[in-house]
């Protein structure tokens, strides 16, 4: 069975200051790893994705994550938080077929320091 | 716009009445995926249909039930509603291809049972 372990379930930064939102996962088979964002009243939106290939991954909002398999990490991170950045973030697992769907984390609420 | 279509976006209802949910996939994508999210659960997958056919099943209570119709929309129906079945209802849409399977969400139902 898969599991998604988000570490922080609220993580506060300064504006211009790096964001960085842990996500551990656990997988039996090599894994397919995505980020979400959910602003508030608003559906999930998707940020980036590792599936195969190179491990440091770019996605949308100059959003990146690295896939670490010795860590089974995939951090999401950015070098200078913007206050528009303020969001719901969901790490999410599935195997290669997505047969069941994701397996979502619980989420962590980022906060935006003026 | 994710291209994936949800109707209603806000739904307000008595206990023990039934509603049915509507989702239109993303043009192309033959799986469709329920996700329940609630305050107290999180994101919760439900099921899972791929062309027309169940595929996986989630957290998905007796009292709910979901097909997927030959062009590819999809309805959840919640019968015998609770209060505890409050929640934000989201359907996403996907298709599994050579580089894994990416799954997009709509904007939600907001289910309210009073």
């Amino acid at each position: 069975a898969q599991s998604v372990t988000q570490l922080g379930s609220h993580v506060s930064v300064s504006e211009g200051a790096l964001v960085l939102l842990r996500c551990n996962y656990s997988s039996s088979v090599p894994p397919y790893l995505f980020w979400y964002v959910q602003y508030p009243n608003q559906g999930l939106q998707l940020l980036l994705k590792y599936t195969t290939g190179a491990t440091l991954v770019k996605g949308i909002n100059g959003f990146e994550a690295e896939f670490k398999k010795s860590e089974t990490s995939f951090h999401l991170t950015k070098p200078s938080a913007h206050m528009s950045d303020a969001a719901e973030y969901f790490c999410a697992v599935s195997d290669w077929g997505g047969a069941d769907g994701l397996t979502f984390g619980k989420g962590t609420h980022l906060i935006i320091q003026p | 716009d994710s291209g994936v279509t949800q109707t209603p976006k806000h739904l307000i209802t008595a206990t023990g009445q039934r509603v049915t949910l509507r989702c239109s996939p993303r043009s192309g994508d033959l799986s469709v995926y329920w996700y329940q999210q609630s305050l107290d659960q999180g994101l919760q997958f439900l099921i899972q249909y791929y062309n027309g056919e169940e595929r996986a099943k989630g957290n998905i209570l007796e009292r709910f039930s979901a097909q997927q119709f030959p062009d590819l929309h999809s309805e959840l129906n919640l019968s015998s509603l609770e209060l505890g079945d409050s929640a934000l209802y989201f359907c996403a849409s996907g298709t599994t291809t050579e580089f894994g399977n990416t799954i997009y969400f709509g904007e939600g139902s907001w289910l309210t049972v009073v």
